[in-house]
């Protein structure tokens, strides 16, 4: 069975630009979440899907980060216009009932 | 608020064991969890433990838990060259799946040969 999975693996991009990264969960999870790591400090919760629905949404930094999750399989989280601070590392992790299977991350550079 | 400490870097002499410890704020955890993430991949769950439980063990994996103190920790009995990682301590405050995880910064261990 396939793990999660996020595309791309690392992303450079100049401040002001549009960055989207996507995450596919394993097949069946209702459940999606997306958490962030700044360098150096602790991984953050961003957000949680329930199927197409954002249950809890109480960790995005601000109105420049859009998550979706349309049909309720894979999520895209789009950063608009990006600032120097967005950089990080991005995780998306799955689940159905128990464990959080988390994907390898997208490396998030802005210059 | 919640908030989950750690110290950054530990290193350790191979054979020897690792302790890595953890404290964490939020008296209404639930669930602690250790997780390790090796270079390139994802997080990988280690063990959790139930707020009502002391001690869990798992082969090489010990893991402490003073709910007085809120304070956590994992030993590696034994340690290898495989162990080298950084190895995270998260709570949540429901059960696995439907809740989110809280993380501390991440512990670099490092075995010395």
């Amino acid at each position: 069975e396939a793990g999660v999975t996020q595309f791309p693996s690392h992303s450079v991009i100049e401040k002001g630009q549009t960055v989207t990264l996507r995450c596919d969960p394993i097949s069946g999870h209702d459940n999606l979440y997306w958490y962030r790591r700044v360098m150096g400090k602790e991984i953050k919760f961003l957000l949680h899907f329930v199927k197409e629905s954002k249950q809890d949404e109480s960790g995005m930094p601000n109105n420049r980060f859009l998550a979706e999750r349309t049909g309720g399989t894979y999520s895209t989280l789009k950063v608009q216009p990006a600032e120097l601070e967005d950089s990080g590392v991005y995780f998306c992790a799955s689940s159905l009932h128990n464990e959080q299977f988390f994907g390898p991350g997208t490396r998030l550079t802005v210059l | 608020g919640e908030d989950v400490e750690q110290s950054l870097f530990l290193s350790v002499r191979e054979g020897d064991s690792s302790v890595i410890n953890c404290t964490y704020t939020d008296s209404s955890s639930t669930y602690l969890y250790w997780y390790k993430q090796e270079p390139g991949a994802g997080l990988q769950l280690l063990t959790y433990i139930f707020s009502n439980m002391d001690m869990k063990q798992d082969q090489r994996l010990t893991v402490l838990l003073n709910k007085k103190d809120k304070h956590l920790s994992l030993r590696i009995a034994d340690t290898q060259t495989g162990d080298s990682a950084i190895y995270f301590c998260a709570e949540s405050m429901s059960d696995f799946g439907n809740e989110k995880l809280t993380f501390g910064t991440g512990t670099r261990l490092t075995i010395i040969p």
